[in-house]
């Protein structure tokens, strides 16, 4: 397997426009983590996902982020509008599930708003 | 919030020293797992320790585990300048899978 994918690895896109992250997990994970990591706040979990379903969303700043699962080998983060404070690395994870909680990362979007 | 913090926040050694890095959490676990970030990368998972383990090895590193403290230790041994990364510590709680992490420790070794 090539591991957990994500796209684009590099996004510079202006205040006030659309952003969306995608994700292909690892084939047969059951467990899907939108993870943000800055200098200030670290490693932060936005969302969880367990067979597509979106079990804990309370890592969300905003009403600006949202996130979908249409199934188990896609994942999509959206930020619309998106802010300068929303620079950051975003992570998206996957894990077999049912407590084999060891997650595998992607290698992360590297999101810059100007 | 995260459920873990980290210290050192930073850590400098030198080829072939220890490195010791500590976790602390806050709520009962299920597991403690720690990962290793090289810089611009990913995750990577080292290592996962049960609750009711207290100690782990995997080839240089040495893990431990102590509920009652709510801390948990890892070391590296024989350190090597490829060592030099962010180490994380990671908790999930049982009844679900979600995973969090801690603050992280940046070590460096110098060769």
């Amino acid at each position: 397997d090539a591991g957990v994918i994500q796209s684009p690895r590099h996004e510079v896109t202006e205040m006030g426009q659309e952003v969306t992250l995608r994700c292909k997990p690892i084939s047969g994970h059951n467990s899907l983590f939108w993870y943000r990591q800055t200098m200030m706040r670290g490693l932060e979990l936005l969302i969880y996902f367990n067979n597509n379903v979106p079990i804990d969303d309370s890592g969300m700043p905003e009403d600006r982020f949202s996130a979908k699962m249409p199934n188990a080998s896609f994942s999509t983060l959206k930020i619309q509008p998106s802010e300068p404070r929303d620079s950051a690395v975003y992570f998206c994870a996957s894990s077999l599930g049912s407590g084999r909680t060891e997650a595998f990362f992607g290698q992360g979007t590297r999101l810059t708003v100007v | 919030s995260q459920q873990g913090e980290e210290d050192p926040q930073a850590l400098s050694i030198q080829e072939g020293e220890n490195a010791t890095m500590n976790c602390s959490y806050k709520t009962s676990i299920n597991n403690l797992q720690w990962y290793r970030q090289n810089s611009g990368r990913g995750l990577v998972h080292l290592i996962l320790i049960r609750s009711n383990e207290r100690e782990k090895h995997s080839g240089r590193l040495r893990v431990t585990l102590d509920t009652s403290k709510k801390s948990s230790s890892l070391l590296i041994t024989a350190s090597r300048a490829a060592d030099t990364a962010s180490y994380f510590c990671a908790t999930d709680k049982g009844d679900t899978d979600k995973l969090i992490f801690g603050t992280g420790t940046r070590l460096q070794v110098f060769p």
